[in-house]
C-alpha cells in the first residue's frame, strides 16, 4: 500500500462544474496536508494547506480533511479550463526528527469548455 | 524575491559523464530538498538537508551526492550518469519553523542521459 494514494484520472469535468479530487494516506499520525497544482512541463505550485479536521476555503478552492477516515480532498468550484493540470496531494512525515513531505502520484484534471 | 532557482534548465549527458545541478533559495528557509519526477512515479525524494551543515538520504539516493554549501545553496551531483537517471529534477525549500512545513519548488532541470 502506498503511503499517499490518489486516483490518476483523468478526471474530466465541464467548465463551471465542481471538481472533486481525493487523496488517502496510511500514516494515522500525519498532521499536515498539502495540495499542489502542476501544469504540464512546470514545477509543482502550492495551492492549499490544511492542518485541522474540517474545511478550509480559499477562493474557488476548498480543502477538506477527515483524519478519522484518513482522507483529504480538494474541491474546485466553478472549474475553468485553466484549472486543467495534475493535482498532487502531499502529507508531512516526521522521520528522525526531520520533516519530509510524501507525495501522491497525482490526479490529472481536464476541464472542458 | 526569485524564490527557488535551479541551473541548468536542460542537460544532455552521455553515460558515465558527471555533472552538478545547482539550487539556490532566497527565502531564508532552513530545509532544502532534491526530488526526481518520472512519469507515473510521482515525486521521489533523493536527498534533503534539514538545516545548514546537515544532509540525509531520501527514498532514492543511489548514484547521487549532495552538498549544502550554505543556507541558500544545495547542489546535487551525479558522479557517473546512467540512463536510469534520465528524469526531471526539482529542488525545493521549506521554512520548517514556526509550524510552516510547506515546500516551494524551483522550475526544474530536465536531464537526459544517453
Amino acid at each position: 500500500q502506498k503511503e499517499v494514494e490518489q486516483n490518476s484520472g483523468p478526471l474530466s469535468v465541464p467548465e463551471g462544474a465542481i471538481a472533486s479530487l481525493n487523496c488517502t494516506y496510511s500514516d494515522r499520525g500525519s498532521q499536515s496536508f498539502f495540495w499542489y497544482r502542476q501544469y504540464s512541463g512546470k514545477s509543482p505550485e502550492l495551492i492549499m494547506s490544511i492542518y485541522s479536521n474540517g474545511d478550509k476555503e480559499d477562493g474557488r478552492f476548498t480543502a477538506q480533511l477527515n483524519k478519522a477516515s484518513q482522507y483529504v480532498s480538494l474541491l474546485i468550484r466553478d472549474s475553468q479550463p485553466s484549472d486543467s493540470a495534475t493535482y498532487l496531494c502531499a502529507v508531512r512525515r516526521v522521520s528522525g526528527g526531520y520533516n519530509k513531505l510524501i507525495f501522491g502520484a497525482g490526479t490529472r484534471l481536464a476541464v472542458h469548455p | 524575491n526569485a524564490g527557488v532557482t535551479q541551473t541548468p534548465k536542460f542537460q544532455v549527458l552521455k553515460t558515465g559523464q558527471s555533472m552538478t545541478l545547482q539550487c539556490a533559495q532566497d527565502m531564508n528557509h532552513n530545509s532544502m530538498y532534491w526530488y526526481r519526477q518520472d512519469p507515473g512515479m510521482g515525486l521521489r525524494l533523493i536527498y534533503y538537508s534539514a538545516s545548514e551543515g546537515t544532509t540525509d538520504k531520501g527514498e532514492v539516493p543511489n548514484g547521487y551526492n549532495v552538498s549544502r554549501l550554505n543556507k541558500r545553496e544545495f547542489s546535487l551531483r551525479l558522479e557517473s550518469a546512467a540512463p536510469s537517471q534520465t528524469s526531471v529534477y526539482f529542488c525545493a525549500s521549506s521554512p520548517t519553523s514556526g509550524g510552516a512545513y510547506e515546500q516551494f519548488f524551483g522550475p526544474g532541470t530536465r536531464l537526459t542521459v544517453l
